[in-house]
């Protein structure tokens, strides 16, 4: 059963336009979220994070937006480069959970036309 | 400082056939993770190890056993390797408080069991 959703498995968008990547969760338990960027034969990077104290967080052209009502959240990527060009993971803690262990989605592929 | 390296880089076995990937942090971190993904699917979380001496069970934990070694290194055995094993395996490091949530990826190895 897949606690962490990301139904897009791929998005193209436009050089210089927003690129919006969607993530939905179904455990309750789950209180830190975070967004990974991964490059072809290289490991997942950390990109940005949002407790559920809080409904947004913003790091330069990166923001990510949490609804806890709708269980979703959302990274948005403005304006969107050639080099954003990659998969992008939605990860999830759960409350008490040990050793910070996270459920990851299955990704989404972003190309970023020129 | 060169984060989490892996070796090796690449890798196939034979069926049946045991190997341990290796893999080391230079960032004093606490804890260290395993993963494997597979095509169009997350990272599943093979093993952890919260802290240096323990090592706990993750999400796909069948057919592995890890060490770790120290603080800085965490190995991944497959004992008698199967074509199921066939995946990307990353290795990660994680630090304390709010960052421990942030975990650190190395580059991956690359597992083909025939």
């Amino acid at each position: 059963d897949q606690q962490v959703k990301q139904n897009s498995p791929s998005l193209s968008v436009q050089e210089g336009r927003i690129s919006i990547l969607n993530c939905d969760y179904t455990n309750s338990m789950f209180d830190y979220f975070l967004w990974y960027k991964k490059y072809p034969a290289e490991g997942p990077t950390f990109l940005i994070s949002i407790s559920s104290i809080k409904d947004k967080n913003e790091d330069g052209r990166f923001t990510v937006f949490l609804n806890k009502s709708a269980k979703h959240l959302s990274l948005h990527i403005v304006p969107s480069q050639p080099g954003d060009s990659a998969v992008y993971f939605c990860a999830a803690k759960e409350t008490g959970a040990g050793s910070y262990q996270l459920t990851f989605g299955k990704g989404t592929k972003l190309s970023v036309i020129p | 400082n060169a984060g989490v390296t892996q070796t090796p880089k690449f890798q196939v076995l034979k069926t049946g056939q045991s190997m341990t990937l290796q893999c080391a942090q230079d960032m004093n971190h606490n804890s260290m993770y395993w993963y494997r993904q597979d095509p169009g699917m997350g990272l599943r979380l093979i093993y952890y190890s919260a802290s240096e001496g323990t090592t706990d069970k993750g999400e796909v934990p069948n057919g592995y056993n890890v060490s770790r070694l120290n603080k800085r290194e965490f190995s991944l055995r497959l004992e008698s390797a199967a074509p199921s094993q066939t995946s990307v395996y990353f290795c990660a490091s994680s630090g304390t408080g709010t960052a421990a949530y942030e975990q650190y990826f190395g580059p991956g190895t690359r597992l083909t069991v025939t």
